[in-house]
């Protein structure tokens, strides 16, 4: 069956821009979670969809936001992007919350100058 | 909060060497544990999992034990190939609703010849 697939693999903004990631998570899963991964900070949570509501939100500006669809795929978007950005983005989806893992997928790579 | 504490890296062993790398991790409640790993350029794939006190999670040589007690659960392989060349990331996380996954910050192993 098809993975996680994000969209796009790679971008370029401009500081003060705005852009939109997709993810569209493997068929049936229903909870789809947002990282910021960047070499100094580590995988950072951002925010866990499930049902098109969000059960959880990490500690990100409100420059950061997200969404899920009926269908289960999910944007974020990022508004005013500033250079500190810059991270390889990830999705990853699961059948449920709980303790089942996650499926990842390759991620976006945001570079903001 | 959770936390996880990862051994530091990088670990760098010769090809067919033993491989450990440790976790430890602090949760409320009874967590499940999640090794995953994450090859260059890539998101990350579940590795190997536990539930429960004592259970040993596998898969492609890796072994790890669920040690309740020391709240430990180390990442371990008997020969390591240059293909295990990656970052390997600990991740306990709580089941029973909107609980987010708690990541160590990554373990990175090179595999030489």
């Amino acid at each position: 069956k098809a993975g996680v697939t994000q969209t796009p693999r790679y971008l370029i903004k401009t500081r003060g821009q705005q852009v939109t990631l997709s993810c569209s998570p493997i068929s049936g899963h229903r909870s789809v979670s947002w990282y910021q991964q960047t070499p100094g900070q580590g995988l950072q949570f951002l925010f866990e969809y499930f049902s098109e509501t969000q059960r959880n939100k990490g500690n990100f500006p409100g420059r950061f936001s997200g969404r899920q669809f009926s269908n289960s795929r999910s944007e974020m978007n990022v508004s005013t992007l500033e250079l500190g950005d810059s991270a390889l983005y990830l999705c990853a989806s699961s059948f449920k919350l709980g303790a089942d893992g996650y499926t990842f997928g390759s991620g976006t790579r945001l570079t903001v100058v | 909060g959770d936390s996880v504490t990862q051994m530091e890296g990088p670990v760098t062993l010769s090809e067919e060497a033993f491989l450990t790398i440790n976790c430890t991790y602090t949760a409320t409640g009874y967590p499940s544990l999640f090794w995953y790993v994450q090859y260059p350029g890539e998101g990350l794939q579940l590795l190997l999992k536990a539930t429960k006190a004592d259970d040993k999670g596998s898969n492609k040589g890796f072994e790890a034990t669920y040690r309740k007690e020391t709240t430990s659960f180390h990442l371990e392989k008997g020969s390591v190939q240059v293909s295990d060349s990656a970052v390997y990331f600990c991740a306990p996380q709580n089941s029973g609703g909107y609980q987010k996954v708690t990541f160590g910050t990554g373990t990175k192993l090179q595999v030489i010849p």
